[in-house]
């Protein structure tokens, strides 16, 4: 069975940290894996997603995430975190058949100013 | 149009009422996805088109629900004789490829603002 898991329902970081929100998937083949973030009123928004190639994937404002296959783990970071990035973030994997998307429950990001 | 669009935004209806929730993907886009979203939960896909066919509907949860696409754009998904367990955020989706144009399953999924249900 394929799955997505974010083991943290919330994050807490400073402004100017960097921060890191964690995302762990199980799936049989290639693994398509995607994140998204969603502001308070606002629809799901796509940061970046990682198909094949370089381990380190670059995203919208600032993000990265890392590809790691042997922990399949596909964390999202960003080196110096902002109030503004304050939000809720959804790890999502592409399915085999390449339909949907499977969500893990999200993680909650606050940075404190 | 410039991205996905739902309506209404928001939804209060009585137990045991029909509705209709109306999603108007992306021009162009040729897959279109609906989630449903509970408080503190990510999104739970319920079904998928491309084009006007629908292509997976394994995640609906019973007959209540339904779907159509009947010209490959606009989607609207029913639920019919509604629950309060129906209460939650629907999402529409929306995809520029479908499959056998290549690597579609690297394509981004883009989201609408969701439609609000309430079922008191």
């Amino acid at each position: 069975a394929q799955s997505v898991a974010q083991p943290e329902d919330q994050v807490n970081v400073a402004e100017g940290n960097p921060l890191t929100v964690k995302c762990t998937y199980s799936v049989s083949g290639n693994p398509y894996l995607f994140w998204y973030v969603q502001y308070p009123n606002r629809g799901l928004q796509f940061l970046l997603k990682y198909i094949t190639g370089d381990n380190l994937v670059k995203g919208s404002y600032g993000f990265e995430a890392e590809f790691n296959k042997s922990q399949t783990s596909f964390h999202l970071k960003k080196p110096s975190a902002l109030v503004s990035d304050s939000a809720l973030y959804f790890c999502a994997l592409g399915r085999q058949a390449g339909t949907a998307l499977i969500f893990g429950k999200g993680t909650t990001l606050s940075v404190s100013s | 149009g410039a991205g996905v669009s739902q309506s209404p935004r928001y939804k209060v209806t009585k137990r045991g009422q029909d509705v209709a929730l109306r999603c108007d993907p992306i021009s162009g886009h040729v897959s279109l996805y609906w989630y449903r979203q509970a408080l503190g939960q990510g999104p739970e896909f319920l079904t998928y088109f491309n084009y006007e066919a629908q292509q997976d509907k394994s995640g609906l949860p019973n007959d209540r629900f339904s779907a159509e696409r009947p010209e490959g754009s606009i989607s609207t998904l029913t639920i019919q004789r509604t629950e309060q367990r129906d209460s939650a955020m629907y999402r529409c989706a929306s995809r520029r490829r479908g499959p056998g144009t290549g690597v579609y399953f690297g394509d981004t999924i883009y989201f609408g603002e969701g439609s609000w249900l309430t079922v008191v």
